[in-house]
């Protein structure tokens, strides 16, 4: 079946450093993609999502680029800050609107 | 606006028990998704209501059900619990059935002893 993963299950940085988090997925239907961040005893969040049609798309502070051509999804995180350190998952959405998560990166941002 | 609850947030069980799970979605979303979470497989999506109606399922054997209620509230039951169930349940909202974003409870660790 299709599936979503990511490259690096661990990504330390220094507190004011870019973080980038990179993620693949291999069903060439999705159409849209999202990114979660999910802290320790918290359930997922909703950070930034990016359609097909789109390349890249702008939040506060966060940067979703999406390439199709090698179906390769990247999270970009500017000045991380110590309240960053979560685990990060992407999710692909193939049109049938019950998404399919990666594993999760695990962010660590040291002050 | 309040967020998605769940209750309980903690629950130890013995293989063979049943155990039933409850979810509040924020106030006026009318879908509710469930997903288990564990090291191993990640996040599974289990199934979504909308209306009171089962509208998805993924895969997951008969002894994980669910259902919804007239106000939204849902609850999954899970049977016969099994070692390999333990894991972290999490409810997620949307306004709508077939919405993609989802805005997700704390979640109910269960441990299967």
């Amino acid at each position: 079946g299709e599936s979503v993963g990511l490259h690096l299950p661990t990504l330390s940085v220094q507190e004011g450093d870019n973080s980038i988090i990179n993620c693949a997925y291999s069903n060439s239907a999705s159409d849209y993609f999202i990114w979660y961040k999910q802290e320790s005893g918290k359930g997922p969040q909703f950070i930034i999502d990016i359609r097909s049609n789109m390349d890249k798309r702008q939040g506060q502070r966060v940067t979703v680029l999406l390439n199709k051509t090698v179906k390769h999804l990247s999270l970009q995180i500017a000045a991380t800050q110590p309240g960053d350190s979560a685990v990060y998952f992407c999710a692909e959405n193939g049109g049938s609107y019950i998404p399919t998560f990666g594993r999760g990166t695990s962010l660590i941002v040291h002050p | 606006k309040a967020g998605v609850t769940q209750t309980p947030r903690y629950l130890i069980k013995t293989r063979g028990q049943q155990v039933t799970l409850s979810c509040s979605p924020i106030s006026g979303h009318r879908s509710v998704s469930w997903y288990q979470q564990t090291p191993g497989q990640g996040l599974q999506f289990l199934f979504e209501y909308f209306s009171e109606t089962q509208r998805n399922k993924g895969n997951f054997p008969g002894r994980f059900s669910g259902r919804q209620f007239s106000n939204s509230r849902s609850e999954m039951n899970v049977s016969t619990l099994e070692l390999g169930d333990s894991a972290l349940y999490l409810c997620a909202s949307s306004l709508a059935a077939n919405q993609e974003t989802q805005y997700f409870g704390p979640g109910t660790r269960l441990l299967v002893l």
